[in-house]
């Protein structure tokens, strides 16, 4: 167990919907990280957040928006689904800001897009 | 920005073989470098990590070395084991980008 806690687990919903994710970070962890995993692709960096501010930001489709909340709780905000956007999504935390040691991956949750 | 390639994509090895995994990258500003496991339908999780100032850390059957002068890395495990079985990330991470980029992932497949 990490101590990072992502729900849902699984989420299936059809085109043009529109899915929050959430994530709890480990306790005093500051960092939060969304991945985005297709099927037998690696990890694809979407955005961070440290300490409720926006940190860095990588190829997130306009779709998508994220928030870290006071408590430190993150959500992923994915709109106007597509197909395309069925994959694992991934919340990792930690401790730096500047993501030099480890991430702490929640289990995931499995988006299906139908 | 920063680009991690990661070979081989896939490798087979037989139990108690060895099995080395290559990653380059191009941000010479990286100091981190962490190697991930992923098994199947789990999340990932940190195996073994090294930073810029040292050339070689081991941990039991697992050793990671680092060359900054060729910005490569790479991944050793030896005497591997079936429960080895899982896909494997490199990351390289620059503390001013305030983000590790991934390798596409190695798939290892150690046959009893």
């Amino acid at each position: 167990d990490s101590g990072v806690t992502q729900t849902p687990k699984h989420l299936i919903t059809a085109t043009g919907q529109r899915v929050t994710l959430r994530c709890s970070p480990r306790s005093g962890d500051l960092s939060v990280y969304w991945y985005q995993q297709s099927l037998d692709q690696g990890l694809q960096f979407l955005i961070q957040y440290y300490n409720g501010e926006e940190r860095a930001k990588g190829n997130i489709l306009e779709r998508f928006s994220a928030q870290q909340f006071p408590d430190l709780h993150s959500e992923l905000n994915l709109s106007s689904l597509e197909l395309g956007d069925s994959a694992l999504y991934f919340c990792a935390s930690s401790l730096l800001e500047t993501d030099t040691g480890e991430l702490f991956f929640g289990e995931g949750s499995r988006l299906t897009v139908l | 920005g920063e680009n991690v390639e990661q070979h081989p994509s896939t490798l087979s090895v037989q139990e108690g073989d060895s099995a080395v995994i290559k990653c380059t990258y191009s941000d010479s500003a990286s100091n981190y470098f962490p190697w991930y496991k992923q098994e199947l339908g789990k999340r990932p999780q940190l195996i073994i990590d090294i930073r810029s100032n040292v050339g070689e850390k081991k941990d039991q059957r697992i050793a990671v070395t680092l060359n900054k002068t060729a910005k490569h890395f790479s991944l050793h495990i030896t005497e591997t084991q079936p429960e080895d079985s899982a896909v494997y990330f490199c990351a390289a991470s620059n503390p001013n980008a305030g983000k590790s980029t991934f390798g596409d992932g190695t798939t290892l497949t150690v046959k009893p």
